[in-house]
């Protein structure tokens, strides 16, 4: 079926450090694909979006690339802030429309 | 005002009770979901409407139950709780006419089973 693979957390970095965050996935057909974030105590917001191959999603300065060929849609944000810190969840739309299905989870944490 | 709300926010029940959570929006979207958090294992899918006589059971369904009340409300009960249910519990909605099937998530309910 379905699945979606994040690289795993924690992962902890300075302020105005580069980050990237790896989502790979499995999928029949050619899913939309969404980048989520959780901030601490509260529920997820979706952080950006692609829907076909080589879109690219951005948002809040973080990027994420749809690569049919490699699978994946890695998660880049040049200089991260202490307000970064979070979880991020990669997620796909099943082919019937269905649901989400998530990743794990990446937690980020940023230090000033 | 919040689009998608949860009640209650926090829940400490015991073993044998039974426990509703309750999901309502503003947003007018046809499609309700409920999903779990436990750490280290991302969101699992429980159970999905896409309209008030449509009710779905997702990947882990067992020992939950729901109920469309109208295309506003969306609530999930526990006949019988038991530990291994302690989780953090989502409610999303989605709109059936958007071009993609982009969620948006309440802030979701703690629920402690002791």
């Amino acid at each position: 079926g379905d699945s979606v693979t994040q690289m795993e957390g924690p992962v902890t970095l300075s302020e105005e450090a580069f980050l990237t965050i790896n989502c790979t996935y499995t999928a029949t057909g050619y899913p939309s694909l969404f980048w989520y974030v959780q901030y601490p105590g509260e529920g997820l917001q979706l952080l950006l979006k692609a829907t076909k191959a080589d879109d690219k999603g951005s948002n809040k300065g973080f990027e994420a690339t749809y690569r049919k060929e490699t699978t994946s849609f890695h998660l880049e944000k040049g200089s991260v802030q202490v307000s970064d810190s979070a979880v991020y969840f990669c997620a796909l739309s099943d082919l019937a429309g269905t649901a989400l299905i998530f990743g794990k989870g990446t937690t980020l944490s940023v230090s000033s | 005002d919040a689009d998608v709300t949860q009640t209650p926010r926090n829940r400490i029940t015991k073993t044998g009770k039974r426990i509703m959570l309750e999901c309502s929006q503003t947003k007018g979207h046809d499609r309700m979901y409920w999903y779990r958090q436990d750490p280290g294992l991302g969101l699992r899918l429980i159970y999905y409407s896409f309209d008030v006589k449509d009710i779905n059971k997702g990947e882990i369904s067992d020992g939950y139950s729901v109920s469309r009340q109208a295309q506003a409300k969306f609530s999930l009960s526990l006949e019988s709780a038991i530990p291994n249910q302690t989780a953090l519990y989502f409610c999303a909605t989605s709109d059936r006419g958007a071009s993609t099937d982009t969620q948006y998530f309440g802030p979701g309910t703690r629920l402690t089973v002791l």
